[in-house]
């Protein structure tokens, strides 16, 4: 009964490789995120898609490029792995629209970049 | 966003009620207060929110001041699950976009 699963769980890599993380939440919802929580504990939002329209877009490299093929999917896609990529990526879902809607994270996914 | 103002660290011990401290003297008039939790190797997730009015729910409260400058979040009875980082977080939007800052740091001894 997982609400927001992203896969994998752990992930190592060499600098300079390609690599993709999954987020599929089963909440019904029709907004996504990602965050980027670093070795300083700091979470910062990445990026938001709201039924499957980029809307919010924060101060990322462009080698992070996010795809929503559908509301219920949110995948990241990092090219040209770098050591500083190495983080906890969280995956978040939310209800757009209501007076409140609170987010729902998933597990997350440890990157190491060697 | 407006700023929040949070203690590093608190202990507690269990069973004991626990109040977290948060200050945001720069908050407008629309900015709810969010609370999150993080405990240790999961995700983040919602404790409890508010605008104006006290608020209770299964898991807290939340005391907000008269002038909303600052606000509480309350633990009646600390259990050792409790244990985590606690993140208050000041919004213009009904939870749509969050902006963690550092957080409390709550330990629960037995």
């Amino acid at each position: 009964d997982t609400a927001v699963s992203q896969t994998p769980k752990y992930l190592v890599t060499q600098m300079g490789n390609d690599k993709s993380i999954k987020c599929e939440q089963n909440l019904g919802h029709d907004t996504m995120y990602w965050y980027k929580q670093d070795s300083k504990k700091f979470l910062k939002i990445m990026f938001s898609y709201n039924n499957k329209e980029l809307i919010i877009n924060e101060t990322v490299p462009n080698r992070f490029s996010p795809k929503s093929p559908d509301k219920a999917h949110l995948n990241l896609h990092i090219n040209s792995l770098e050591l500083g990529d190495s983080a906890v990526y969280f995956c978040a879902s939310r209800s757009w629209g209501g007076r409140y809607n609170e987010q729902f994270f998933g597990p997350g996914t440890r990157l190491t970049v060697l | 966003d407006a700023k929040t103002t949070q203690p590093n660290s608190m202990e507690s011990n269990e069973e004991e009620p626990v109040h977290l401290p948060c200050n945001h003297s720069t908050i407008s008039g629309t900015d709810y207060i969010h609370w999150y939790r993080q405990l240790p190797s999961q995700g983040p997730e919602y404790v409890i929110h508010g605008l104006t009015s006290n608020v209770n729910n299964r898991m807290a409260s939340l005391a907000i001041a008269e002038d909303r400058k600052s606000s509480t979040l309350i633990l009646h009875r600390a259990t050792l699950r409790d244990a985590a980082v606690y993140y208050c977080i000041l919004s213009y939007t009904s939870g749509s976009r969050l902006t963690f800052g550092e957080g409390t740091q709550l330990t629960v001894n037995p």
